[in-house]
């Protein structure tokens, strides 16, 4: 039973355009949210969070958006650079506990 | 600079012979993670410590066990490894106190092949 699902494995987008990457899941119960950015060789790095009782979160050129209503949200990158370029993944969390991962999403950024 | 260090980063087994993958993390963090994480699949995670407390996952195989004999190293011993055992295995840490999901460092991962 995937609770957070990834369902786009990649993406290639433009040096200088918008990334956006997106997650679902299942589990209402869930109150906090991450990405984690991967690359090769390398274990996954915190990239950015939500709380479930916000709907954006704003990092540099890293937003986060949660639409609680539909189980969704999203990562934004704007603009997209080609050192951005990894494997991105989601994931949530209940009440501080275990984290639950999506399957990731391959970022492509073309210069 | 402080970090996790997984070792080896990859390790060759034949079916049904026991395997341990090892981590060890300079950041003196009580909490430390074991995942399992297969081709174009999630990260699962397979179980815990929180200091010598240890927490298995209710989904975890009897054939994966684990040792921690102190605050820096964690063990991943994997009895009778099978082909389905084949995977990238990442061993995190976290802080104590805090928001624990968002500060959880993880190592390079060891990529395990059973032929």
């Amino acid at each position: 039973d995937q609770q957070v699902k990834q369902n786009s494995p990649s993406l290639s987008v433009q040096e200088g355009r918008i990334s956006i990457l997106n997650c679902d899941y299942t589990n209402s119960m869930f109150d906090y949210f991450l990405w984690y950015k991967k690359y090769p060789a390398e274990g996954p790095t915190f990239l950015i969070s939500i709380s479930s009782i916000k709907d954006k979160n704003e990092d540099g050129r890293f937003t986060v958006f949660l639409n609680k209503s539909a189980k969704h949200l999203s990562l934004h990158i704007v603009p997209s650079q080609p050192g951005d370029s990894a494997v991105y993944f989601c994931a949530a969390s209940a009440n501080g506990n275990k984290l639950v991962f999506g399957a990731g999403t391959i970022l492509r950024v073309k210069s | 600079d402080a970090m996790v260090i997984q070792n080896p980063r990859y390790q060759v087994t034949q079916f049904g012979k026991p395997v341990t993958l090892s981590c060890s993390q300079t950041l003196n963090h009580n909490v430390m993670y074991w995942y399992q994480q297969k081709s174009s699949q999630a990260p699962k995670l397979l179980f815990h410590y929180y200091d010598k407390d240890f927490n298995n996952e209710a989904d975890t195989p009897d054939n994966f066990q684990s040792r921690r004999p102190n605050t820096s190293f964690c063990f991943l011993d994997i009895r009778s490894p099978g082909l389905g055992d084949a995977a990238m295995y990442l061993c995190a840490t976290s802080p104590p106190g805090g928001r624990g999901p968002e500060t959880q460092y993880f190592g390079p991962g060891t990529r395990l092949l059973v032929l």
